[in-house]
């Protein structure tokens, strides 16, 4: 069990409203980064934090916010929810943000689908 | 950014044959190159992955090789078995201050008995 949890597993909203998805990280780690997975895609960066600030994003638009709290979890928040939104959401925690290190812990995602 | 491609799609194999799965990325700066196996329904799990200072590593069944120069690597699994089933991404870190991965679209490898 890799420790990153993440809820809810799975959510239905409809198109213009706001989601809000929740990752505790595996203990000590200080970084979590979002991914969004459409069916039949690879993983695609939303942003990382680190130590409470945003650490990178992704080519997402603003709509796309998250925060880390001073435990490390997380929240990634969507509004004015799009049908394309739909997808696997992925919660990947780390032991620190720094370059090409530390081997990405996954949750088991949250599924949104957006009618 | 970085751009990962990766080769093929899908993958269909006999129990007990080789599979290869191939990467190209696009950022020579890239210095971390893990594989990660994601079961149907489960989350994306590392399986190996490989640093720009090696050529080759190797875990019982599972082996990476990297080759810097034409910026592509490549997974093997030897001797496959029916559970080896999945769909694996490759993934790089670019160089650009922080650590996150881009993914290859996936590949669906599927063993037969």
């Amino acid at each position: 069990e890799t420790g990153v949890t993440q809820s809810p597993t799975h959510l239905i909203k409809t198109r213009g409203q706001q989601v809000t998805l929740r990752c505790s990280s595996q203990s000590g780690h200080n970084t979590v980064s979002w991914y969004q997975q459409a069916l039949g895609q690879g993983p695609q960066f939303i942003f990382q934090y680190y130590r409470e600030e945003e650490n990178g994003r992704g080519n997402f638009p603003p709509r796309f916010s998250g925060l880390q709290f001073p435990n490390y979890s997380s929240e990634l928040n969507v509004n004015a929810l799009e049908l394309d939104d739909s997808a696997l959401y992925l919660c990947a925690s780390s032991l620190t943000g720094g370059i090409g290190t530390g081997e990405l812990f996954f949750g088991e995602g949250s599924r949104l689908t957006v009618l | 950014g970085e751009n990962v491609e990766q080769h093929p799609s899908t993958l269909s194999v006999q129990e007990g044959d080789s599979a290869v799965i191939k990467c190209t990325y696009s950022d020579s700066a890239s210095n971390y190159f893990p594989w990660y196996k994601q079961e149907l329904g489960k989350r994306p799990q590392l399986i190996i992955d490989i640093r720009s200072n090696v050529g080759e590593k190797k875990d019982q069944r599972i082996a990476v090789t990297l080759n810097k120069t034409a910026k592509h690597f490549s997974l093997h699994i030897t001797e496959t078995q029916p559970e080896d089933s999945a769909v694996y991404f490759c993934a790089a870190i670019p160089i650009s201050g922080y650590s996150t991965l881009t993914f290859g679209k996936g590949t669906m490898l599927l063993v037969s008995p």
